[in-house]
């Protein structure tokens, strides 16, 4: 089983601040990446997929990376509704795995 | 409007059976995978299983924490997707959600663009 580890489990920042948020992938996925934002009480939304790709309706200070089994995920300045918690998930074996959840809270 | 409107959640004895709904609208089932995600109480998501479309043989993949004891199944003529849940256990208390599966053959990529609200199924005597 491919086990998707995400870093840090929870941060605090402040808007306007450029925040980067990390999962690592146990092997090799490629670019089989996608990243989910949850608010309390409310499905996960899709934000990106294939580790880059910006789903329509998504605003453009979200953005993703790859380098190796390493993706990023990074709001370049944080706005109020951006409070939420980040899953990434990883498509690349039959059987999907998702990391445990970010939760970005305010300072 | 694309929208995935779930029942069939409820409280349920260890052992016992149940089975979620997940009826869509806006769009018709056919033409994507569908699969289904839980969300234990204040933990990550975990995915459960999947149906692929009648171009796939309705071929179904679930995950080895449900394997032999948890069934996807859709049914396209409701446009609805199911899970049948037996064998349940305490750890299988969790908030369900369906979700619609964009697949893109070309490339491979899987991604769900469209989740149901989430129903709460709860494994308690």
């Amino acid at each position: 089983d491919i086990q998707m580890t995400q870093s840090p489990s929870s941060l605090s920042a402040s808007v306007g601040d450029r925040v980067t948020i990390t999962c690592r992938a146990s092997q090799n996925i490629a670019n089989y990446l996608n990243w989910y934002q949850q608010k309390p009480g409310r499905a996960p939304k899709l934000l990106i997929f294939a580790a880059s790709r910006l789903q329509n309706g998504v605003p453009s200070r979200f953005s993703g990376g790859r380098s190796g089994t390493e993706f990023t995920l990074t709001i370049a300045s944080l706005q109020l509704e951006d409070f939420a918690t980040y899953h990434c998930q990883q498509t690349f074996s039959t059987l999907h795995s998702f990391g445990q959840g970010t939760k970005l809270e305010i300072k | 409007e694309v929208q995935l409107l779930q029942s069939g959640g409820g409280l349920v004895q260890p052992g016992g059976s149940l089975r979620l709904s997940c009826a869509a609208s806006g769009f018709t089932i056919n033409d994507y995978y569908m699969d289904w995600v839980r969300q234990a109480p204040g933990k990550g998501l975990e995915w459960v299983g999947r149906s692929k479309t009648k171009a796939y043989n309705y071929t179904t993949d679930h995950a080895a924490s449900v394997q032999g004891r948890f069934s996807v199944s859709r049914d396209d003529s409701k446009n609805s997707l199911y899970l049948q849940m037996s064998g349940l256990k305490s750890e299988d208390t969790a908030l369900y959600y369906c979700a619609r599966t964009y697949y893109d053959s070309w490339s491979g990529y899987y991604w769900f663009d469209t989740w149901g609200q989430g129903t709460l199924v709860i494994v308690s005597s």
